[in-house]
């Protein structure tokens, strides 16, 4: 069954510090994997897309990166800021035709920065 | 450009009454979706459209009608609430980068309360 993991639930950092978001899946065929971050009471707002080439990929102060060996990734989120304050979901594609109709969702890490 | 837009932002209903989402995007996109987010579960596909006059159904179509008679508005219905609906509705549109990929985009959100 195709799903995506996401760990922690949830996480608490002080602002200025860095964290680490996990996301496991198991989902084929794989197509990609984008991490999406969504604001209390917004849409969620997409950060990065990854295929299975790309090992890293940054937007800013958000890094992910993929392991498509093992199934894995993560988003690192550096010099953290309160506007980081948000859920962040993990989504994989799979491979179906190139239709759109099949992504995967995790459930999303809520991080909270406090100052 | 408004990107996507969806209205109402909030709306109660009794259990049998009946309603429709609007969903409107002015991005020219040929495809669009409807998905719920429930607390704890990741996003569910409802019903989706590869382009004007084609819909197909998602992972939890039950209860739900749509229709797509143009490329802007993906309207969503609801034939008979029921209290099992109550949850927050996103609209997305999404285009194909050409690469496999469909760079998407949500909309704010619809927050509904069946009683």
């Amino acid at each position: 069954k195709n799903q995506v993991e996401q760990s922690p639930q949830s996480l608490i950092i002080l602002e200025g510090k860095n964290c680490t978001l996990q996301c496991n899946y198991t989902v084929s065929p794989f197509s990609n994997l984008r991490w999406y971050k969504q604001d209390t009471g917004r849409g969620p707002v997409s950060l990065t897309i990854m295929t299975f080439s790309e090992n890293t990929k940054s937007n800013g102060r958000y890094t992910a990166t993929l392991d498509a060996d093992t199934k894995q990734s993560s988003l690192h989120i550096t010099a953290s800021q309160l506007s980081d304050s948000a859920s962040y979901i993990c989504v994989v594609s799979a491979n179906y035709g190139g239709s759109q109709g099949n992504l995967i969702f995790g459930k999303g890490t809520k991080l909270s920065v406090k100052p | 450009n408004a990107g996507v837009t969806q209205t109402p932002k909030f709306q109660v209903l009794k259990t049998g009454q009946s309603m429709t989402l609007q969903c409107a995007q002015d991005m020219n996109h040929e495809y669009m979706s409807w998905y719920r987010q429930d607390p704890g579960m990741g996003l569910r596909l409802i019903h989706y459209s590869v382009g004007a006059g084609i819909t197909d159904q998602g992972e939890v179509p039950n209860g739900y009608n749509v229709s797509r008679s143009t490329t802007e508005d993906f309207p969503l219905r609801l034939l008979s609430a029921a209290p099992s609906q109550t949850s927050v509705y996103f609209c997305a549109s999404s285009y194909s980068t050409g690469t496999g990929i469909y760079e998407q985009y949500f909309g704010p959100g619809t927050r509904l309360t069946v009683t």
